[in-house]
């Protein structure tokens, strides 16, 4: 059974903090992974993707890939209260095409 | 450019029923997915169509069944609901190639919000 592993929190950070969520992943021939935000009520949105190992950057957020941990981060900068939602990882199954693992997802809230 | 459009948004149907949701994808996308979303599982992998075609299908019974158009928009189909269906039915589209920015990440529609009773 292939997994996507996250802790599933509440993570709660201070506004202005950074916030580090972290995802685990059991396919180690896995090679793309993003990073969705949902919020309540809301469908899933983009924030990031990641195909090689190391730190891919994008305004106040920083994916991170290790392929030998089979470890995937997200940290987000200057936390605000906007950025409270849910944070779900993805892992793409090899050969699947676009069939994606999902974590259960991270529950993060910054609060003022 | 105009996002992936789901309809209907909210549905209530009961059991025994069948549902029949719609995806229409961003133009230019010709691979539409399509995933379950419930409190205790997560979001779950139904299947994929690529020009027509399946090519890729989840763990679920074949009372879930889907189809695409030539035009890419997509259909699937619930038949005989149970109280176990209800859930978020998310339709994603994306871009093919190789080396095409953006290409091969899902982009989700609103989704359609189905409650059996």
């Amino acid at each position: 059974q292939k997994e996507v592993e996250q802790n599933s929190g509440p993570l709660s950070v201070p506004e202005g903090a950074i916030a580090s969520l972290n995802c685990t992943y059991s396919d180690r021939g896995s090679q793309s992974f993003f990073w969705y935000r949902q919020y309540s009520g809301k469908s899933p949105e983009l924030i990031m993707s990641i195909y090689s190992n190391g730190d891919k950057e994008d305004g106040r957020f920083t994916a991170q890939l290790n392929k030998a941990s089979q470890y995937v981060s997200l940290l987000i900068r200057d936390s605000q209260p906007s950025d409270s939602a849910t944070y779900l990882c993805a892992a793409k199954e090899p050969g699947g095409y676009n069939k994606l693992i999902f974590g259960a997802g991270t529950r993060l809230a910054v609060h003022p | 450019k105009a996002g992936v459009t789901q309809t209907p948004r909210y549905l209530i149907k009961t059991r025994g029923q069948q549902v029949t949701l719609s995806c229409s994808p961003i133009s230019g996308h010709r691979s539409v997915s399509w995933y379950q979303q419930t409190p205790g599982q997560g979001l779950q992998f139904l299947f994929e169509y690529f020009s027509e075609t399946q090519r890729n299908k989840g763990n679920f019974p074949g009372r879930f069944s889907g189809r695409q158009f030539s035009n890419s928009r997509s259909e699937m189909n619930v038949s005989t609901l149970e109280l176990g269906d209800s859930a978020l039915y998310l339709c994603a589209s994306s871009l093919e190639g190789v080396g095409v920015s953006g290409a091969n990440v899902l982009t989700f529609g609103a989704g359609s919000r189905l409650t059996v009773l």
